[in-house]
């Protein structure tokens, strides 16, 4: 059974560096074709993916973010990283970790979420 | 705006049968991308409910079907339930942005 959980800071001050992570279980990131990604969706707002990254250390992120957004994986520890700088309260919302469905451009496993607000 | 284009809200009756729409462009669904469809229950995380334009995963009732046809997609729902009401969204990728896409969302509501 596959799981994944979010964790990181609920509040964060506008300009400071978001970092969330993602612990997970029932698959390994070193198998061929496995991914890990994170998608966000603001209050009452629709979902926007932001990140992913490959078994083999690949990484694709969303264009309108990637100045702001860094994907990184510790295999031993089933972790994936993410980090976001420069946080704007817009930035509000709540963050996905997800597994994408191996060979499909979906994402068929999500964690509960985690909601980050950024405010002074 | 997102880039695929989905109706605000639809509704319909117990037992009825409801679509929702997914229309892109011919650099997402029309480039041949599959599109999936999510539910988002209230206040919970959203779920897999079709993936590769038509396929259902273990344990999707049969009342939820998917197609794809040129630059757009569509859900369908038969039989609806009060346990249906929920947020619907579409996903697909697209070329220009090399990104995964989703639509602006439809909420169904159960009359």
């Amino acid at each position: 059974q596959i799981t994944l959980k979010e964790s990181g800071p609920t509040l964060v001050k506008p300009t400071q560096t978001l970092t969330l992570t993602c612990t997970f279980s029932g698959f390994s990131l070193s198998i061929s074709g496995v991914g890990v990604g994170w998608i966000r969706q603001p209050p009452g707002k629709a979902l926007e993916w932001l990140a992913l990254i490959y078994w083999d250390d690949d990484k694709r992120y969303s264009p309108s973010l990637k100045s702001r957004l860094t994907i990184t994986k510790d295999t031993s520890k089933n972790q994936v990283v993410l980090t976001m700088t420069n946080m704007d309260p817009v930035d509000t919302a709540t963050y996905y970790c997800v597994h994408r469905l191996g060979g499909i451009y979906a994402f068929d496993i999500w964690g509960q979420g985690t909601m980050v607000t950024v405010s002074s | 705006q997102s880039v695929l284009t989905q109706p605000p809200s639809v509704s319909g009756a117990p037992g009825q049968r409801v679509t929702i729409s997914c229309t892109g462009s011919s650099s997402n669904i029309g480039a041949g991308y599959d599109v999936h469809w999510y539910q988002q229950l209230p206040g919970t995380a959203p779920k897999l409910l079709i993936y590769g334009n038509s396929n259902r995963p273990s344990g999707v009732p049969d009342r939820f079907s998917g197609s794809k046809s040129g630059t757009s997609a569509s859900l369908a729902i038969t039989g609806l339930q009060a346990e249906d009401e929920a947020d619907y969204y579409c996903q697909s990728c697209d070329s220009s942005l090399s990104a995964w896409v989703f639509g602006g969302g439809t909420k169904l509501t159960v009359l």
